[in-house]
């Protein structure tokens, strides 16, 4: 079965440097879930997309900013990168927004700010 | 959402039942219990979920206890591929409020 995709898997980026992250959610699901999760910590939530409409909103930076599009997949655009930015981001889908707490994880982005 | 304490660590034996217990004592009469696990550098994976009857599917049995201020995950026979952090999580079940993820419990089977 068709599971989260994200992309990249690894990105290393300098200080100041902006980075994107991608996530396509399984077929037919229409919301998506962005998680934080530094060295050693838990999941920190970010932010959620409902049907291309911001539907929460955690500890996500105001350097960061997310969006879904038509085609229900999700990008994380970093801006001015720290390197206390490095950490695993997962995204997250489920089939409706009330589905939050079973929604399926993808394997993560690891980005390393150096 | 209500408060869980974890146990920060646990052993068990390949083969043998594992068993994590949780404590909710504030949990609320609308509140399910969530199970997930994170195999290291991994996606969290979503377990099972109960409100007060016990729970079975294909990963694991879930017991709460009939005051529900407390359950059980049973991992029935563990395997080497089941070391991973372990996380209850208390929440209501049609929400799309945020995860708050607490310390888990780190699971480790030995051969």
């Amino acid at each position: 079965a068709a599971g989260v995709i994200q992309s990249p898997r690894h990105l290393i980026k300098e200080k100041r440097e902006t980075a994107t992250l991608k996530c396509y959610p399984i077929p037919r699901h229409d919301t998506v879930y962005w998680y934080q999760q530094g060295p050693g910590q838990d999941p920190q939530f970010l932010i959620s997309f409902y049907e291309k409409m911001q539907s929460d909103k955690g500890s996500i930076p105001d350097r960061f900013s997310a969006q879904q599009f038509s085609d229900y997949h999700s990008e994380l655009n970093m801006s001015s990168l720290e390197l206390g930015d490095s950490a695993l981001y997962f995204c997250a889908s489920s089939l409706w927004s009330g589905h939050h707490a079973e929604a399926f994880f993808g394997q993560g982005t690891r980005l390393t700010v150096v | 959402d209500a408060k869980t304490t974890q146990p920060p660590s646990m052993d068990c034996a390949e083969g043998r039942a594992a068993n994590l217990p949780c404590n909710h004592s504030t949990i609320s009469g609308n509140e399910y219990v969530y199970w997930y696990r994170q195999i290291h550098s991994q996606g969290p994976q979503y377990i099972i979920h109960g409100l007060k009857n016990n729970e079975t599917n294909e990963m694991a049995s879930l017991i709460i206890t009939e005051d529900r201020k407390s359950s059980t995950l049973i991992l029935p026979h563990a395997t080497l591929r089941d070391t991973a952090v372990y996380y209850c999580i208390v929440r209501v079940s049609d929400s799309n409020y945020q995860l708050i993820w607490g310390a888990g419990t780190k699971l480790i089977i030995k051969p």
